[in-house]
């Protein structure tokens, strides 16, 4: 049973349109996350929400949406898309304790190529 | 803000060999350490976690990490490089936020393996 799966894998399209990417752990976590890696494999969060609520909004374009209908899934929509947006975008999932950090389950990731 | 640097961006051994991939940590308090690895178009998978406990953490595949205070370092290590090790490695630090975990990456460190 795959942890994080992410849908779809690869997403090519061109410039202006927008799309969604979708995510969802099967691990009973309760909080979920979406990271960006650029070109040079850097890797930096974008959201994390906790139970439906948002808790982290790193200095992202409001093109970017992110929407989490119940704590097992979250969505990612992006508006407009720009070549500056072609990356490969990660979903992850943690269990938060705030006595300590656990570390996060990543998913397969989303190579999204913007022409 | 809490930051990691890995010193090198690429390193080479050959297969049966020690293999050393170094951390150094910035953080204004006692900090949760990770190393994370990405196979080639794959997930990020956590190969250890540093929160507070033995200084001297294992993890999976025969990796072990080390936390010195005094050196603020995290290094990782393996006794003997096999061909499957071949990947990019992240050293990542946790910020703790109220619901949620924020990893902070390092660059990355590209291991290859010669046999």
């Amino acid at each position: 049973d795959t942890a994080v799966s992410q849908t779809p894998k690869y997403l090519v399209t061109q410039m202006g349109n927008d799309k969604s990417i979708k995510c969802e752990q099967n691990l009973g976590h309760d909080t979920m996350y979406w990271y960006k890696q650029d070109s040079k494999k850097f890797l930096k969060i974008m959201f994390s929400y906790n139970n439906k609520e948002l808790i982290i909004n790193e200095t992202v374009p409001n093109r970017f949406s992110p929407k989490s209908p119940d704590k097992a899934h979250l969505n990612l929509h992006i508006n407009s898309l720009e070549l500056g947006d072609s990356a490969v975008y990660f979903c992850a999932s943690s269990q938060y304790r705030r006595s300590e950090s656990q570390g996060q389950f990543f998913g397969p990731g989303t190579r999204l190529t913007v022409l | 803000a809490q930051s990691v640097t890995q010193l090198d961006s690429h390193v080479s051994v050959s297969e049966g060999t020690p293999v050393l991939l170094r951390c150094n940590y910035s953080s204004s308090y006692s900090p949760s350490l990770f190393w994370y690895v990405q196979h080639p178009n794959k997930g990020l998978q956590l190969l250890l976690k540093y929160t507070s406990a033995a200084t001297l953490v294992k993890g999976i595949n025969g990796f072990e990490a080390e936390f010195k205070k005094s050196e603020t370092s995290f290094h990782l290590t393996k006794p003997s490089a096999h061909m499957s090790d071949a990947a990019e490695y992240f050293c990542v630090v946790s910020e703790g936020i109220q619901g949620a975990q924020k990893l902070v990456f390092g660059q990355g460190t590209r291991l290859t393996i010669n046999p």
